[in-house]
């Protein structure tokens, strides 16, 4: 069973340029989460979808920071304009439904913004 | 507020001998507690998981012990191997309506041959 697939693994950009991150959950998750993961941290909630409602996006910052899951499935993460500070990792996980129990990460997008 | 902590960055221990993570909580609605392992250019991957009804939960050489007096959780590792070298991220959350997982700074485990 393939894991959850983000896309791209790194980028670079210069500051106030636009950003997007995708990510594929494993088929048949329905709860999808994007986390920010700053060095030496641990990784933060930005915004957590069942199906294609974000059911928790209190921490995402909307001014520059959007999400959206369309069709329920996968989902993009953008940033417009970047700034120096939004350098880290953006991490994708899903789970089956809602509920606690075994999230299952992506491989991460790490962003460095010059 | 760092409502997870995880107060030692790093540890070594040496192959066969037993590793011990610990982890501190302030969030009393917190009731469910997860470790995830992490090698580099890896997202966190699962690794074992306690309910508050729990104080102990045992995997193969992986064992989570849980003091809901001490608000206090530790991973046992026994024996440790090689492998077991990565950074490793206590999680809480509180099940009752809020899916957010909260995480710790994380501690990096070298085991050494």
């Amino acid at each position: 069973e393939a894991g959850v697939v983000q896309s791209p693994r790194y980028k670079i950009i210069e500051k106030k340029q636009p950003v997007a991150f995708w990510c594929n959950p494993i088929s048949g998750h329905n709860t999808l989460y994007w986390y920010l993961q700053n060095l030496g941290q641990g990784p933060e909630l930005l915004i957590r979808y069942e199906n294609e409602e974000a059911v928790d996006d209190s921490q995402l910052p909307k001014d520059r920071f959007s999400a959206e899951r369309l069709k329920g499935v996968d989902s993009t993460l953008k940033i417009q304009p970047a700034e120096l500070g939004d350098s880290a990792v953006y991490l994708c996980a899903s789970s089956l439904r809602q509920g606690v129990g075994t999230q299952y990460f992506g491989p991460g997008t790490r962003l460095l913004v010059l | 507020d760092q409502q997870v902590k995880q107060n030692s960055p790093s540890l070594s221990v040496q192959e066969g001998r037993i590793s011990i993570l610990n982890c501190d909580y302030t969030n009393s609605m917190f009731d469910y507690f997860l470790w995830y392992k992490k090698y580099p250019a890896e997202g966190p991957t699962f690794l074992i998981s306690i309910s508050s009804i729990k104080d102990k939960n045992e995997d193969g050489r992986f064992t989570v012990f849980l003091n809901k007096s001490a608000k206090h959780l530790s991973l046992h590792i026994v024996p440790s191997q090689p492998g077991d070298s990565a950074v490793y991220f206590c999680a809480a959350s509180a099940t009752r309506g809020n899916e957010k997982l909260t995480f710790g700074t994380g501690t990096r485990l070298t085991i050494i041959p």
